[in-house]
């Protein structure tokens, strides 16, 4: 069975300052594809960044960007700079093999960045 | 852009009664699904649809009903709503059912549903 682990639950970070949230998974696939969202307290699911399984290289988009350690399983979300806008909840979540694009996401973890 | 568009946003339904909960897009994607969202917690999976006319269980498929008649609408009906499913509700779309580089998937801005 596929899983998504989150063990923060929530995480303070000064503005201007960079953060790690973690994020493991458990996966039989040799191809699958990790994927980052935001959702900010109006409640609505933000994409934030995408891993494929045989991606050679991290994927970064802006501020963001995605610490890959296939071996270990983990898939951990930095975000650079934290700006207050960043305060929200965020999901890590996969997406399997089996071509019916379902996602698996984990519990979350709720950022709050501090002025 | 329209994109995913789910109605109602908020819903108050009584034990018992039944509703539907409307989702279309408008970007051509065959694959469409319902998820759920707890206080706190991660998305579940409903239902999902590869096509029009195919439809298939997710997660946690209990107590509802779903219909793909076109590409561009997938509803949800909830049959005898009991407090359980009291939740946020996310529908989403993608064209494929695999990758993620040009392959995003999109989701509705929710539906609040409340069952007192």
């Amino acid at each position: 069975a596929q899983k998504i682990t989150q063990t923060q639950p929530g995480m303070f970070v000064q503005e201007k300052e960079a953060v790690t949230l973690d994020c493991t998974y458990d996966t039989s696939d040799q191809s699958y594809g990790l994927f980052w969202y935001k959702q900010p307290s109006s409640g609505e699911m933000i994409f934030l960044i995408y891993q494929g399984s045989y991606d050679e290289q991290n994927a970064t988009e802006g501020r963001y960007s995605l610490n890959f350690q296939k071996a270990r399983k983990s898939a951990n979300l930095v975000i650079s700079a934290s700006q207050l806008g960043d305060s929200a909840m965020y999901f890590c979540a996969m997406r399997g093999a089996s071509n019916t694009g379902k996602l698996i996401f984990g519990q979350g973890t709720t950022l709050q960045v501090k002025p | 852009n329209a994109g995913v568009t789910q109605t109602p946003k908020f819903r108050i339904l009584k034990i018992g009664q039944s509703m539907t909960l409307q989702c279309a897009q408008d970007m051509n994607h065959n694959y469409m699904y319902w998820y759920r969202q707890d206080p706190g917690m991660g998305l579940k999976l409903i239902y999902y649809s590869v096509g029009a006319g195919i439809t298939d269980k997710g997660e946690v498929p209990n107590g509802y009903n779903v219909s793909r008649s076109t590409t561009e609408d997938f509803p949800l009906r909830l049959e005898l709503a009991a407090p359980s499913q009291t939740s946020v509700y996310f529908c989403a779309s993608s064209y494929s059912g695999t990758g993620g580089h040009g392959n995003t998937i999109y989701f509705g801005e929710g539906s609040w549903l409340t069952v007192v």
